[in-house]
């Protein structure tokens, strides 16, 4: 069965950090790979996807993501954290129209 | 370009009556999605429709929910009954007619709280 696992539930980093949200999933075929955002209280933003093609994606926002099969895994990163980047980040595999979500990890940052 | 629109925001209901769930998918988009976002939890699938389709209701609890999506106006979540387990936020999200384009544009949500 499809699944998405984001193994931190709450990650805190210092403002200026650089940033690794780690995401695996279980997926039979080739799979399709996206990272949202959501700030307290809004819906879903898009940061980035992975459809084919190229294993490193860039999103907004200055976040990128890898794509590395033999690990199963599709890791969001960024260079140098902002407060404003303070959010619930999901990781998300399209599956048959519908996409499933991990539990989401929580990022803080400190001043 | 509006996005995906919901209404109300917030909602609040006693236990046994109705809620109704509005969404409007961004222009042009012609598949929905509804998904339930439970307290400390991420989102979960419900259901998948197209105009006048129910596609997908893997996810649709078997009891008290029902979605629509009919020709002109906007998707309707119903959820008959209410208990306090359905407090929740309910995401709408819509994706353009490309059977493998998953990319899909969430609204705001909306709050139901049942007291």
């Amino acid at each position: 069965a499809q699944s998405v696992t984001q193994p931190d539930i709450h990650i805190t980093v210092s403002e200026g950090a650089s940033l690794e949200l780690r995401c695996n999933y279980s997926y039979g075929a080739t799979p399709y790979l996206f990272w949202y955002v959501q700030s307290p209280g809004q819906g879903l933003q898009l940061l980035l996807k992975y459809f084919s093609g190229d294993t490193l994606v860039q999103g907004i926002k200055g976040f990128e993501a890898e794509f590395k099969r033999s690990q199963s895994s599709f890791n969001l990163r960024k260079p140098s954290v902002h407060w404003s980047d303070a959010a619930e980040y999901f990781c998300a595999v399209g599956a048959r129209g519908k996409l499933i979500f991990g539990q989401g990890t929580e990022l803080s940052v400190k001043p | 370009n509006a996005g995906v629109m919901q209404n109300p925001r917030h909602l609040v209901r006693r236990r046994g009556q109705e809620a109704r769930l509005r969404c409007s998918p961004m222009k042009g988009h012609s598949h929905v999605y509804w998904y339930r976002q439970l307290p400390e939890e991420g989102l979960k699938f419900m259901v998948y429709l197209q105009k006048e389709n129910i596609i997908d209701e893997s996810g649709m609890p078997k009891e008290r929910f029902s979605a629509e999506f009919p020709k002109e106006g906007p998707s309707i979540l119903r959820i008959q009954q209410v208990v306090r387990g359905d407090s929740a936020a309910y995401f709408c999200a819509s994706s353009q007619e490309t059977g493998l384009n998953y990319e899909q544009y969430f609204g705001p949500g909306t709050r139901l709280t049942v007291t």
